[in-house]
């Protein structure tokens, strides 16, 4: 099965540092993904790791060990328009399907 | 970039009703397509991944003869709803891989449907 752990809800202030982690146990592993959702529209891509370490785009930011089955998503200098859901996503091994399995997703609310 | 839309974006049918949803890659062909269901307040789950001239691929506990779905081209994808009831009421997403890119591991998002049943 797949297990993928992230924590419901976050908040954070204007021009700070969040970091959202992400657990993950799951069968297979080919890649994980961070999407960002506002609510009522869908998920927008922001980074995918395949190889341990810190893939840095920006104000965004993501981070993986395989060993610790473990991610997390940087953002810095936060802004409003930052509030949404974000999404981990691993991509397993199904067969026959490259799909992604994703975590319950983080809302983070930016205050002023 | 890739391009992914559905239609309709939303839509509001009666309890016993049947409703069609369509998925398509607009500027690539896409062998695979993926169905995703989410709650309000919850994450997207796979309901099925649908392939290019054969039968979808459906995931465990979502029945195939009530959620049918048909990949007729490489750019068009549907999931109809059959005999929808108030409990199927959620936001449908659909989504592609490019499988020609460099970035073939980048699944694409259509813009989601709302269905309400009533």
């Amino acid at each position: 099965g797949q297990n993928i752990d992230q924590p419901t809800e976050m908040t954070a202030t204007e021009g700070a540092i969040v970091q959202i982690n992400c657990t993950y146990q799951t069968s297979g592993f080919n890649g994980l993904f961070w999407y960002q959702q506002h609510a009522g529209e869908a998920p927008t891509f922001l980074s995918y790791n395949v190889l341990d370490g810190l893939e840095e785009k920006g104000r965004f930011s993501s981070f993986l060990s395989r060993s610790k089955g473990y991610s997390y998503l940087l953002l810095k200098e936060l802004q409003m328009k930052d509030s949404a859901s974000y999404l981990c996503a691993v991509k397993g091994d199904q067969t026959g399907a490259n799909n992604l399995f994703f975590g319950t997703g983080t809302r983070l609310t930016v205050i002023p | 970039g890739a391009v992914v839309s559905q239609h309709p974006s939303w839509v509001i049918c009666k309890s016993g009703t049947s409703v069609k949803i369509e998925c398509r890659s607009l500027d690539f062909q896409a062998t695979t397509m993926f169905w995703y269901r989410q709650f309000p307040k919850q994450s997207l789950m796979l309901m099925a991944t649908s392939n290019e001239g054969s039968k979808a691929t459906y995931e465990q506990g979502v029945e195939k003869d009530k959620f049918l779905i048909n990949h007729a081209s490489l750019t068009l994808s549907t999931l109809t709803v059959t005999s929808a009831h108030p409990e199927d009421s959620s936001f449908y997403i659909c989504s592609a891989r490019e499988e020609t890119s460099p970035r073939v591991y980048e699944q694409y998002f259509g813009p989601g449907t709302r269905l309400t049943v009533t």
